[in-house]
C-alpha cells in the first residue's frame, strides 16, 4: 500500500529557514498536502500541490516536488517561534479520496 | 473563518460501551470524513461520506463503526462496542469540493478503559 515517511524532528533558530522533507511511495499520487498541528488543535491545511507542478510558493512557504524521486519538501522562510508545531505531509490519488499521512515532523524553533 | 466543530473534546468510556462522536462540518461543505490517530502512530483514514452515503472506507472501519448525518448540520461516528484499541484521537473533516483540501476539526480524544 501507499506509504509516506517523514523525519521525526527538526530544530532551527528563529529567523532561519526550515526545510521539512517527505517521501512517498505511490507514483499515482496526484495531490500532496502539508498540514500543521499545534498542541491541542486540529490539522490546519497549509498548502497543497498537484503532481503536475514542481513548485508552489505562498508567502513564507515554498513547496518543492520532485516527482521522479517521490520527494516533497516544505520550506518555511524566516521561521518564527509561532511556527513551532508538528507538520504532516499527506497524499491522495484523487481529489476527495482518502489522505495517507506521514508520521509528522515536530519543528522546534529556538529564540 | 469557518470551522469544523467536534464534541466532546475528550470522552472516557468503559470497554464494551457504545460511543457517539459528534461533528458539525462547515455549512456549505458537501464531503465529510473521519480520521483517527492512535497515540504515537500516523493519522489514519476511516471513512468518507457524500450525498448521504459512504463513498469510501478503510479496513479499520468494520461493522463496529457507523456514520450518520441525521440532520442538515451534524455528522456522527458511532462505535458500537468499544475496545481498548479504539482509544485514539478522532478527527472529523469536511470539504466543499473534491481537491479543495479538507478542513479538520480539533478532534475528540477517546479513552476506553
Amino acid at each position: 500500500g501507499e506509504d509516506v515517511e517523514q523525519s521525526l524532528f527538526l530544530s532551527v533558530r528563529e529567523g532561519d529557514s526550515s526545510v521539512i522533507n517527505c517521501t512517498y511511495t505511490d507514483s499515482s499520487s496526484t495531490y500532496l498536502y502539508w498540514y500543521k498541528q499545534e498542541p491541542g488543535a486540529g490539522l490546519q491545511l497549509l498548502t497543497y500541490i498537484f503532481s503536475n507542478m514542481d513548485m508552489k510558493q505562498d508567502q513564507r512557504l515554498t513547496v518543492l516536488l520532485n516527482k521522479k524521486d517521490k520527494h516533497l519538501s516544505l520550506r518555511i522562510a524566516d521561521t518564527q517561534t509561532g511556527d513551532s508545531a508538528i507538520y504532516f505531509c499527506a497524499e491522495s490519488m484523487d481529489a476527495g479520496n482518502m489522505l495517507t499521512f506521514g508520521g509528522g515532523t515536530r519543528l522546534m524553533v529556538k529564540p | 473563518e469557518p470551522e469544523v466543530t467536534q464534541t466532546p473534546s475528550h470522552q472516557v468510556t468503559q470497554m464494551g460501551q457504545e460511543v457517539i462522536l459528534r461533528c458539525v462540518p462547515i455549512s456549505n461543505h458537501l464531503y465529510f470524513y473521519w480520521y483517527r490517530q492512535i497515540l504515537g502512530q500516523k493519522v489514519e483514514f476511516l471513512v468518507s461520506f457524500y450525498n448521504n452515503e459512504i463513498s469510501e472506507k478503510s479496513e479499520i472501519f468494520d461493522d463496529q463503526f457507523s456514520v450518520e448525518r441525521p440532520d442538515g448540520s451534524n455528522f456522527t461516528l458511532k462505535i458500537r462496542s468499544t475496545k481498548l484499541e479504539d482509544s485514539a484521537m478522532y478527527f472529523c473533516a469536511s470539504s466543499r469540493d473534491r481537491g479543495d483540501g479538507y478542513t479538520f476539526g480539533s478532534g475528540t480524544r477517546l479513552t476506553v478503559v
